[in-house]
C-alpha cells in the first residue's frame, strides 16, 4: 500500500539560506511523485515530479528534488530561499490508476 | 496544462443550508476529483466525478450528502447538503494529466458554515 511521510510540519529559514523540505514514501511498485505548493488562500500547483526518468528533478521557481530509492525519499531543495517561497507544500505519492496519497504538509516559513 | 475554473471562490452559508460549487475544465477530461481540505490539513479525496456514471465516493463520504452532477466531459458540480461548521473547508476540483498522471486544481472554493 502507498503512503507518503512529510517529516517536518513546519519548517522556518532565513532569506537566502538554503531550503530542505523532507518527503518519505511507500510503494510496493515504482511511484510518481509529485511536490505542490499551496499559497494561501489559493489552489496547489505542481513544482515537480518524478516519473522513472532522471531521479533529479527540477522544477519551477529554482526548486528540484531527488529521488532515492534506496531511502525512499523524495526531499525538495532549493538553493537559496526567497520571501516569496513561503506556503505550504505538499508531497504526493502515486502507484498509477489515479490514486493519489498527499502528505501531511510542510509550512515554509522564509525570515526576513 | 488544464485550466480549471472553480465558482464560488468562497462564500459564507448558514447552517442546515446547501451550497453547490460548479468545476469548469478547458479540456475535455475523463475523470474530474473533488477533494477537501479542512482548515490546517491536507487533501482528503471526497469523490472521483465520471462522465456518464455516478461518482465513486470514498469511505467516509456519501452521495446524500455530497452529490456530485457531471453532465458532460468538462464540467462538475460538487453540493454539500445540510451544511454544518464542521463541513467549513476548502473544496477542490482537479484532474490528472493523462499521460504524466500529474493532477491540475482549481483555485479552490472556501466554505465558512456559520
Amino acid at each position: 500500500a502507498q503512503s507518503v511521510t512529510q517529516l517536518d510540519s513546519h519548517v522556518s529559514v532565513s532569506e537566502g539560506t538554503p531550503v530542505l523540505l523532507r518527503c518519505n514514501y511507500s510503494s510496493s511498485y515504482s511511484p510518481s511523485l509529485f511536490w505542490y505548493v499551496q499559497h494561501p488562500n489559493k489552489g496547489l500547483q505542481l513544482l515537480l515530479k518524478y516519473t522513472s526518468a532522471a531521479t533529479l528533478v527540477k522544477g519551477i521557481n529554482g526548486f528540484e528534488a531527488e529521488f532515492k530509492k534506496s531511502e525512499t525519499s523524495f526531499h525538495l531543495t532549493k538553493p537559496s530561499a526567497h520571501m516569496s517561497d513561503a506556503a505550504e507544500y505538499f508531497c504526493v505519492v502515486s502507484e498509477g490508476t489515479y490514486k493519489y496519497i498527499f502528505g501531511t504538509g510542510t509550512r515554509l516559513k522564509v525570515l526576513a | 496544462s488544464a485550466v480549471i475554473s472553480q465558482k464560488p471562490s468562497r462564500d459564507i452559508c448558514q447552517r442546515g443550508t446547501s451550497l453547490t460549487i460548479q468545476c469548469q475544465v478547458d479540456s475535455q477530461v475523463t475523470m474530474m476529483f473533488w477533494y477537501r481540505q479542512q482548515p490546517g490539513q491536507s487533501l482528503t479525496l471526497i469523490a472521483t466525478a465520471n462522465q456518464g456514471s455516478e461518482a465513486t465516493y470514498e469511505s467516509g463520504f456519501v452521495i446524500d450528502k455530497f452529490p456530485i452532477s457531471r453532465p458532460n466531459l468538462t464540467f462538475s458540480t460538487l453540493t454539500v447538503s445540510n451544511m454544518s461548521p464542521e463541513d467549513s473547508s476548502i473544496y477542490l476540483c482537479s484532474v490528472p494529466r493523462s499521460n504524466t498522471g500529474e493532477l491540475f486544481f482549481g483555485e479552490g472554493s472556501r466554505l465558512t458554515v456559520l
